[in-house]
């Protein structure tokens, strides 16, 4: 069983431009949640997909957009880079089955981007 | 408003003492609670999870955490500190409401240095 997988590890951009980040969920896990770590900060939620639609948003612009597959694989954009959005982004993924017990998230390592 | 403090940004311990790291939170309701630790270049792994029921609760590598609903506090606790303790925990909540599942608040984080 595969765990989470992001990818790019590592990523360098200059203000203005747009950037797609992409997320591999855990085998079996059809949602996906996006948090931004800041440096010296814990992360802060960003959003969450389930069954290829948003399912929440935290208090991010719309800038800051996402995409999930068919096979709950998914991809975080965001548009016009500020430099402080230079921070780790978290992809984690986890099962929803019902809304009445909760399901354990799996985070992977992060992509690192760079804002210059 | 909804808070997660870890009043703690930075704590040094002696390899075989013990650790204590606070959290304490501010909902309406009680939350679900966890604590997560982060080496460097990974992501988030999970030790410990609070749903419902004992308060004392038991995670991986040795550790355990308190649920005191007096005190809104979740502290995370170990006995005997090893160096591979040495990491970043982050204290997270998670509503008890379907619409905001899985959406964590954490808070900043706590550095934990581990000398000889």
């Amino acid at each position: 069983e595969t765990g989470v997988t992001q990818s790019p590890t590592h990523l360098i951009k200059t203000r203005g431009q747009q950037v797609t980040l992409r997320c591999s969920s855990q085998s079996g896990h059809n949602t996906v949640s996006w948090y931004q770590q800041a440096l010296g900060q814990g992360p802060q939620f960003i959003f969450q997909y389930y069954r290829e639609e948003e399912n929440g948003r935290g208090n991010f612009p719309p800038r800051f957009s996402g995409l999930q597959f068919p096979n709950y694989s998914s991809e975080l954009n965001v548009n016009a880079l500020e430099l402080d959005d230079s921070a780790l982004y978290l992809c984690a993924s986890s099962t929803t089955q019902g809304l009445t017990r909760y399901n354990e998230q799996f985070f992977g390592p992060g992509t690192r981007l760079t804002v210059l | 408003a909804q808070s997660v403090t870890q009043p703690d940004i930075h704590i040094t311990v002696s390899e075989g003492a013990s650790l204590e790291l606070r959290c304490n939170y501010s909902y309406g309701a009680t939350p679900y609670l966890f604590w997560y630790v982060q080496s460097p270049g990974q992501g988030l792994q999970l030790l410990l999870k609070y749903f419902s029921g004992d308060t004392l609760v038991q995670g991986i590598k040795g550790f355990e955490a308190e649920f005191k609903r007096s005190q809104s506090s979740f502290n995370l606790r170990k006995p005997s500190v090893h160096w591979s303790d040495a990491a970043e925990y982050f204290c997270a909540v998670a509503p008890m409401t379907t619409d905001s599942w899985g959406k964590f608040q954490f808070g900043a984080g706590t550095q934990v240095v581990v000398t000889p």
